[in-house]
């Protein structure tokens, strides 16, 4: 168990909707990063954000957007869902901005 | 973008054979992981290895940085070895934080 807490596990839903993925980093760490790993594409780097504030953007889509709160736990939403949306989304955590960094067991989102 | 290859890309072994899996990447980098994905899709922490050699049990890693490349090394393997073995690394020059640029991973299956 890395620490890093992932809700839900699974999500089902159709095209056109929107989905809030959540993740609580480990305790203490500060530094919040979100993944995207589809068959296609491996995995890449989405968005990263640093004891409340963006620090750093990848290949992450306009109709997708994250947050990390005063708690410090992220959510990643994404918004007019399309069949290539289906993906596993992997949240990390670390102590500081370059650090190890630690991967929660990932949401599994299937459009269909 | 920085460029990680691993290799080889498949790997099958019977039980109890060694190996070793490689990752060159193409730029200096101050963050370097090995992570093994589980065939539940878990993304489990092996290494945190910028430079230098690390030994954990059965497993060990090597970074050579000067020479851009890593390689994990599987003594004694298990069956539950198999899955994906992923290596990423984040760029020296990156000071916004971590972002893991993953290479396309090494898929091995260990036979009984």
């Amino acid at each position: 168990d890395s620490g890093v807490t992932q809700t839900p596990k699974h999500l089902i839903t159709a095209t056109g909707q929107r989905v809030t993925l959540r993740c609580s980093p480990r305790s203490g760490d500060l530094s919040v990063y979100w993944y995207q790993q589809s068959l296609d594409q491996g995995l890449q780097f989405l968005i990263q954000y640093y004891n409340g504030e963006e620090r750093a953007k990848g290949n992450i889509l306009e109709r997708f957007s994250a947050q990390q709160f005063p708690d410090l736990h992220s959510e990643l939403n994404l918004s007019s869902l399309e069949l290539g949306d289906s993906a596993l989304y992997f949240c990390a955590s670390s102590v500081a901005l370059r650090t190890e960094a630690f991967f929660g067991q990932g949401t599994r989102l299937t459009v269909v | 973008g920085i460029q990680v290859e691993q290799s080889p890309p498949d790997l099958i072994l019977q039980e109890g054979a060694n190996s070793t899996l490689r990752c060159n990447f193409s730029d200096s980098v101050n963050n370097l992981q090995w992570f093994h994905q589980n065939p539940w899709g878990q993304l489990i922490n092996l290494f945190y290895i910028p430079s230098g050699t690390k030994q954990n049990g059965r497993l060990s890693a090597t970074t050579v940085a000067t020479e851009r490349y890593s390689l994990l090394y599987i003594s004694s393997s298990q069956t539950t070895d198999s899955g994906v073995y992923f290596c990423a690394v984040n760029l020296m020059n990156n000071n916004a934080g971590n972002m893991l640029t993953f290479g396309g991973g090494t898929r091995l299956m260990v036979k009984p």
